[in-house]
């Protein structure tokens, strides 16, 4: 199947400070990405639906200033948390849409291994 | 509102069959997905179903009532590695391709 990367796949850092976090579709153009969140013991939240070349739609509650969100390339997007805080501690994890044509197959959003943020 | 929901935890001994429900109430509906997910790890595709009846894919079939706005899951001949998290998500995008809503998943237990 479709392979979608994250990197970092952890990362660590002091409050106030920027993190940034990419998604790669290694072997597909994605012309859709997404990205969530995932607090422990929770269900993923979709956070903003990444269209290349156009600004990014977020989800209702979610800070479009704090979440800067770019997607370049049809194989890259990525998340920047600003001035992070320990409530911005969680897992993050993007899909990649294929955007093939032709009937939907339930496959077609490839989902990424996640970035695991801690924010001391 | 929107809701997803499904059981939180269910326990199941190796080689037996477990059935996880999923209720849902979205203001658009666009297929159901179900995913496996262990812990510290990304979601993995398990099952689509966007017409009602049901989808058999070797040990794991999924069930839709568009209607009563209901799944299962059903895993058969259970293994260890199936002890995982199953998430139920429904495809709220205005085409069949669009945002997924996830439920908070069903923590499957298989022991021995």
């Amino acid at each position: 199947g479709a392979v979608v990367s994250q990197h970092p796949s952890r990362v660590i850092c002091k409050s106030g400070t920027s993190v940034k976090i990419e998604c790669r579709s290694l072997d597909f153009q994605a012309t859709t990405m997404f990205w969530y969140r995932q607090f422990p013991k929770q269900s993923l939240m979709l956070m903003a639906t990444s269209n290349e070349g156009s600004k990014a739609t977020y989800e209702q509650g979610v800070e479009k200033d704090k979440f800067l969100i770019n997607h370049a390339s049809l194989t890259l997007s990525t998340l920047t948390v600003t001035s992070a805080h320990p409530e911005d501690s969680s897992f993050y994890i993007c899909s990649a849409r294929s955007g093939l044509a032709g009937a939907p197959s339930g496959d077609t959003q490839y989902f990424g291994p996640g970035t695991r943020l801690t924010v001391l | 509102g929107q809701n997803i929901d499904q059981p939180t935890e269910m326990t199941a001994t190796e080689g037996a069959i477990v059935q996880i429900n999923c209720t849902y109430q979205t203001s658009g509906f666009n297929g159901l997905f179900w995913y496996q997910q262990h812990a510290g790890e990304a979601p993995t595709f398990l099952s689509y179903n966007v017409l009602d009846g049901l989808e058999e894919k070797g040990r794991f079939s999924s069930f839709l009532s568009r209607s009563k706005g209901y799944s299962y899951l059903l895993l058969k001949e259970l293994q260890m590695k199936d002890s995982a998290s199953y998430l139920c998500a429904v495809n709220r995008g205005t085409d069949s391709w669009g945002k997924l809503q996830f439920g908070a998943g069903t923590q499957v237990v298989v022991t021995p």
